[in-house]
C-alpha cells in the first residue's frame, strides 16, 4: 500500500520568507499527487494537483509544487509567504485510476508578521 | 447545496454507545467518501461510494463501522459500541464522478467525535 511522509510537522516563518514543505510517497507505480490546505476554521480545500505532463504545477495563491519521480517527492513551494498562509497543509496521493486519497500527517505552518 | 454539509458538528458519547454521523454531498455529485483524522494522524480513508456500485469498504477499521448511502445522496456513517480510540474528526467528501484526474474531492467541515 502507498504511504505519504511529511517530515516538517511545524514550520514558523516570517512574512516574505520562502517556503518549501517536503512530501515523499512510497509507491512504485503511477501516482496522482495533491496538496490540500486547511485554513483555521475552514474546510479542507485543494491547493494544487499533478497527474501527468509538466512536473512543475502551479496552484492557487502563488503556490507551486514539483514532482520529482526519481526522488518520489512532491514538495510544495511559495517564494514569499503571507500571514494569511497560516494553515495546515496536507500532501496526498492516489494510485493509478483509484479514487482513495492517502494523506500525510500534515504540516502546520505559522507565518508571523 | 453550496457545499458538503455534515451533522452533527460535534458529538460526545459514552464508550459502548452507537453513533450516527450524517453527510449531505454537493448536489449532483455521484461519488462520496468518508475519511477520519485522529490526533497526530493524517487523514485515513474509510469508505467510498460511487453511484449504484458496491462501496469500497477497504478502509473501515473494524466491523463496528458501517456506512450507507440512501438514494445516491445522503450518507450515514455508523459506529457501534464506540471505543475511546474512535475519537477523531470524521470528514466527508464528494466529487462529480470516478476519476480524480478530472474531479476534485470537496470536503465538508467534519464531525468531531469524542468518546468518553
Amino acid at each position: 500500500a502507498q504511504s505519504v511522509s511529511q517530515h516538517n510537522h511545524h514550520v514558523i516563518l516570517s512574512e516574505a520568507a520562502s517556503l518549501e514543505l517536503g512530501c515523499n510517497y512510497s509507491y512504485g507505480g503511477t501516482v496522482n499527487l495533491f496538496w490540500y490546505v486547511q485554513y483555521p476554521g475552514q474546510h479542507l480545500q485543494l491547493l494544487l494537483k499533478y497527474f501527468s505532463g509538466d512536473p512543475l504545477v502551479k496552484g492557487i495563491k502563488g503556490f507551486e509544487a514539483e514532482f520529482i519521480k526519481s526522488k518520489f517527492s512532491f514538495n510544495l513551494r511559495k517564494p514569499s509567504v503571507q500571514w494569511s498562509d497560516t494553515a495546515e497543509y496536507f500532501c496526498a496521493v492516489s494510485t493509478g485510476g483509484g479514487n482513495k486519497l492517502t494523506f500525510g500527517t500534515g504540516t502546520q505552518l505559522k507565518v508571523e508578521l | 447545496g453550496a457545499g458538503v454539509s455534515q451533522s452533527p458538528s460535534n458529538k460526545v458519547t459514552e464508550k459502548g454507545k452507537d453513533v450516527e454521523l450524517r453527510c449531505d454531498p454537493i448536489s449532483g455529485h455521484t461519488a462520496l467518501y468518508w475519511y477520519r483524522q485522529s490526533l497526530g494522524q493524517g487523514l485515513e480513508f474509510l469508505i467510498y461510494f460511487q453511484g449504484n456500485s458496491a462501496p469500497d469498504k477497504s478502509g473501515l477499521p473494524s466491523d463496528r463501522f458501517s456506512a450507507e448511502r440512501t438514494g445516491g445522496s445522503v450518507s450515514t456513517l455508523t459506529i457501534q459500541r464506540t471505543q475511546q480510540e474512535d475519537s477523531a474528526v470524521y470528514l466527508c467528501a464528494s466529487s462529480l464522478s470516478l476519476g480524480l484526474a478530472r474531479n476534485e474531492q470537496f470536503f465538508g467541515p467534519g464531525t468531531r467525535l469524542t468518546v468518553l
